[in-house]
Formats: C-alpha cells, sequence, structure tokens
C-alpha cells in the first residue's frame, strides 16, 4: 500500500489564488521531505528540501517567496504555491524517506491555472 | 555536477521480446542508485537500490545491474501491463545528512500484445 499520500491529486483554480498541497508519511516518520515539478514529458525537477523543524533548503532557481514550505511534523510537510499563475501550472509531487532507504513518492497533484 | 543520462527515450516492444534500458551517469560519491517506474498521472513506483559496482537485484522480469559508470536494467519476456516510464536517480553525498535524488530523463517502454 502507499506509503506517501498526496493531496489533493488535482487542483484547478484562477490566477493570483494561493494553493496548499500536504504530503504525508503514512508508515513512518520522515525527517526529510522533497518537493519535485514534472512537466510534460519530462523528468522529476527537485524543488527543495524540507527539513522537520527548520526551513526548506530551495534549489537554484526556484523562488522560495513563491513556494512556501513548512514541515511542521515528521509526518507532514505542505507546499504552498502563492498567487497562482498559469505558468506555474504543473505536476507538484512529493517524496519522502527515512536514513538510507529510498524514497517513497506520493501520487502527485496537477495543478492547473486558468 | 551529478548527471544522469538515460537511453532509449522511447522503446517500443512486442510481448516476449526481451531488451535493456541504460542509465549513464557521473556523481561525486555515489549513495545508491535507484530506478522507478512511473504511470502517466502518478508518482514514481520504487523498484530497486543498488549500492556498488557489480551488483544485481531481480523483481519478476525485471533485473538491475550496475557498474561504475552506468546501470542496466533488463527486461525479460515482457507484458504489456510493463508499458511505463522507467526513471533512474542517483543519490549522493549532499549537504544534508540524506542525499538529494538526480535524475535522468526517463524511458517510456510500450509493450504491444
Amino acid at each position: 500500500g502507499a506509503v506517501v499520500s498526496q493531496h489533493p491529486s488535482r487542483v484547478i483554480c484562477k490566477s493570483g489564488t494561493s494553493v496548499k498541497i500536504e504530503c504525508r508519511s503514512l508508515d513512518f516518520q520522515a525527517t526529510t521531505m522533497f518537493w519535485y515539478r514534472q512537466f510534460p514529458k519530462q523528468s522529476l525537477m527537485l524543488m527543495a528540501t524540507s527539513n522537520e523543524g527548520s526551513k526548506a533548503t530551495y534549489e537554484q532557481g526556484v523562488e522560495k517567496d513563491k513556494f512556501l514550505i513548512n514541515h511542521a511534523s515528521l509526518t507532514l510537510s505542505t507546499l504552498t504555491v502563492t498567487s497562482a499563475h498559469p505558468e506555474d501550472s504543473s505536476f507538484y509531487i512529493c517524496s519522502a524517506g527515512v536514513s538510507n532507504q529510498p524514497q517513497h513518492f506520493g501520487d502527485g497533484t496537477r495543478l492547473s491555472i486558468l | 555536477e551529478d548527471q544522469v543520462t538515460q537511453s532509449p527515450e522511447a522503446l517500443r516492444l512486442q510481448e516476449g521480446e526481451s531488451s535493456s534500458l541504460n542509465c549513464s551517469y557521473t556523481v561525486s560519491g555515489l549513495r545508491g542508485l535507484f530506478w522507478y517506474r512511473q504511470d502517466p498521472g502518478k508518482g514514481p513506483e520504487f523498484l530497486f537500490t543498488l549500492y556498488s559496482a557489480g551488483e544485481e537485484k531481480e523483481k519478476e522480469r525485471l533485473k538491475a545491474t550496475l557498474t561504475k559508470k552506468e546501470s542496466f536494467l533488463h527486461i525479460t519476456a515482457p507484458k504489456p501491463e510493463d508499458s511505463a516510464t522507467y526513471l533512474c536517480a542517483v543519490r549522493h553525498a549532499g549537504g544534508t545528512s540524506y542525499g538529494k535524488l538526480t535524475f535522468g530523463q526517463g524511458t517510456i517502454l510500450t509493450v504491444h500484445p
């Protein structure tokens, strides 16, 4: 069964809206979660690393004020896309892992900004 | 900078026609090479982890191997349900205690009945 749950699976909203995506680890406590973005027919691009109880580490070129990440507990990380615009439309995927174990991924969130 | 290159970009096979997918990588301090399967509209599903050259892992019709420069995912007698995008990723000794993954572009596998 799924060990990482991501919600919602799909969001359609108007330009200027802020959207929150949740990522939960179901069977384990994840000190580190990762947020990826995937464009059609392309691979996963890491956006940021989310560490429980501390500030997220963003990859080069990712606006931290645009993509707010909160990792308040060992089982929950959230990504908020603030003031979303059509160019933010994409497939967002989170993952979680423990120590040297493989990362397990959520089923992604399809974000469409009109 | 870590680099992962997968080939071919797309592979079309007949059911039962065995083949291999390639993943070439350059990474400083490899801490694991991972194979994932991704179905359309879904997140990647973990298949294998390989840590050192010469290591092999098998699961049903899939077998993953690793050398110092590349990994192969061998598919024996594939079935239509094996159709998916196969992703390769490497983990290095990054700035966090749990290293981040760098993904290749993926190979889109289509198996025709």
